[in-house]
């Protein structure tokens, strides 16, 4: 069965820091990964897709995730935190197969705090 | 453009009374699903359908109901059977082929007491 875990229900970091969110997946078949952002009261935005193609994956605001298959994980970087990338970050994971019903199982979530 | 609509964005009801949430898609999506959002507990599946006039539960799926009789619209009622309906609904369509990337709406948060 797949399932998803992230390491980590809140993560602070300063203003111009690194940033690192961890996932690591189970999956018996190479899966579709996906980084999502959510701000507060709203709904879920897409950050970045791992599809096979690449294996580092390139997203929207700076952040970036890099699929390693032998370590099952797909964790998200930012290599400067900016204030407004305070909000809940969830990974998620998706079956390739022609059983797919596009279901997603998602983590429980990261908060990410930014001090500046 | 294109996009998912929830409505609407606040919704107070009282325990024991019915309420249905809308969700409307004008991205030609196929399949289309409902999350529930709790503080600490990420997202879970209420029911999803992947083509009109057909639906499946999820893992949350006691207390609410759905129907999909357009492809555009997937409404989901909360009922009095619901123990706890005080939460963030969440609405969202894909493709059912390619990478099944999900779009989401805005949420509507609702307030049962």
């Amino acid at each position: 069965a797949q399932s998803v875990t992230q390491l980590g229900s809140h993560v602070s970091v300063s203003e111009g820091a690194l940033v690192l969110l961890r996932c690591n997946y189970s999956s018996s078949v190479p899966p579709y990964l996906f980084w999502y952002v959510q701000y507060p009261n709203q709904g879920l935005q897409l950050l970045l897709k791992y599809t096979s193609a690449a294996t580092l994956v390139k997203g929207i605001n700076g952040f970036e995730a890099e699929f390693k298959k032998s370590e099952t994980s797909f964790h998200l970087t930012k290599p400067s935190a900016h204030m407004s990338d305070a909000a809940e970050y969830f990974c998620a994971v998706n079956l390739k197969g022609s059983s797919n019903t596009g279901k997603l199982i998602f983590g429980q979530g990261t908060t990410l705090q930014v001090k500046p | 453009d294109g996009g998912i609509t929830q409505s609407p964005k606040y919704l107070f009801r009282k325990e024991g009374q019915n309420v249905t949430l809308s969700c409307e898609q004008n991205l030609n999506h196929d399949a289309m699903y409902w999350y529930r959002q709790d503080p600490g507990q990420g997202l879970r599946l209420i029911y999803y359908s992947q083509i009109v006039n057909d639906f499946q539960k999820g893992d949350i799926a006691e207390g609410y109901s759905v129907s999909r009789e357009k492809k555009e619209s997937f409404p989901l009622t909360v009922t009095s059977a619901q123990k706890n309906p005080t939460a963030f609904y969440l609405c969202a369509s894909t493709r059912t082929s390619g990478n099944y990337e999900q779009y989401f709406g805005p949420g509507t948060r609702l307030t049962v007491t």
